[in-house]
């Protein structure tokens, strides 16, 4: 299997939350960002959390890490039509190692 | 600091032709990492230096991509005799020296016709 998975799509209603979930397999995964892609913009750094943690809140974003599942999830407060973009997960086994990215999801805001 | 620079934005070439491109990292990040991006797919890892010397290459790079960073600055990706399935878009990131985050560029996006 890939080494980062994660759904493809993700449609949700302006004003209502949206949860991006990610699972990986490699368990020496010290690091595991979100990073943004807008159309036509590069990729965009919204947040990371170290292993040792198990929640991190940011303004609208809030990233839970399950370390024993392997999961992690980036939740959007409030979902904005600006907030439409492709959002990776993404690992990294050190501070500033080479990063591994899923395939992304696209995250469509219905009116 | 005006950010990741790639030159060009876009290149178009012949099956066959060799092409290069160029990043200029954020001033004074040591490290410097190549990534190649498919539609619908997330960038995959290609290569990194840490100011001039090569640290890792993914099994990725075939024979015919080289990647240099002679001075530890400014970074080339040179792929020859091009195919087809070299289409892509090519992305150049930077970071300082224990950094957490690396600094992605617009990318070149290349088309192999």
């Amino acid at each position: 299997g890939e080494d980062v998975e994660q759904s493809l799509f993700l449609s949700v209603r302006e004003g209502d939350s949206s949860v991006i979930n990610c699972t990986y397999t490699d368990s020496s995964s010290t690091y595991l960002y979100w990073y943004k892609q807008e159309p036509g913009a590069g990729l965009q750094l919204l947040t990371y959390i170290f292993s040792n943690m198990d929640m991190k809140q940011d303004q609208r974003l809030t990233v839970l890490l399950n370390k024993k599942d392997k999961h992690l999830s980036l939740r959007i407060a409030d979902t904005q039509t600006g907030d439409s973009a492709i959002y990776f997960c993404a690992r990294g086994a050190n501070r500033d190692d080479k990063i591994i990215f899923g395939k992304g999801t696209r995250l469509h805001i219905l009116p | 600091d005006t950010g990741v620079s790639q030159n060009p934005r876009h290149k178009i070439t012949k099956r066959g032709q060799n092409v290069t491109f160029r990043c200029d990292p954020i001033s004074e990040h040591n490290r410097l990492y190549w990534y190649r991006q498919t539609l619908g797919q997330g960038p995959e890892f290609l290569t990194y230096f840490q100011n001039e010397a090569q640290l890792e290459k993914s099994r990725l790079l075939s024979d015919r991509f080289s990647a240099e960073r002679p001075k530890g600055s400014f970074s080339t990706l040179e792929i020859q005799r091009t195919e087809q399935g070299d289409s892509a878009m090519y992305l150049c990131a930077s970071s300082p020296r224990g950094a957490t985050e690396a600094f992605f560029g617009q990318g070149t996006r290349l088309t192999v016709v």
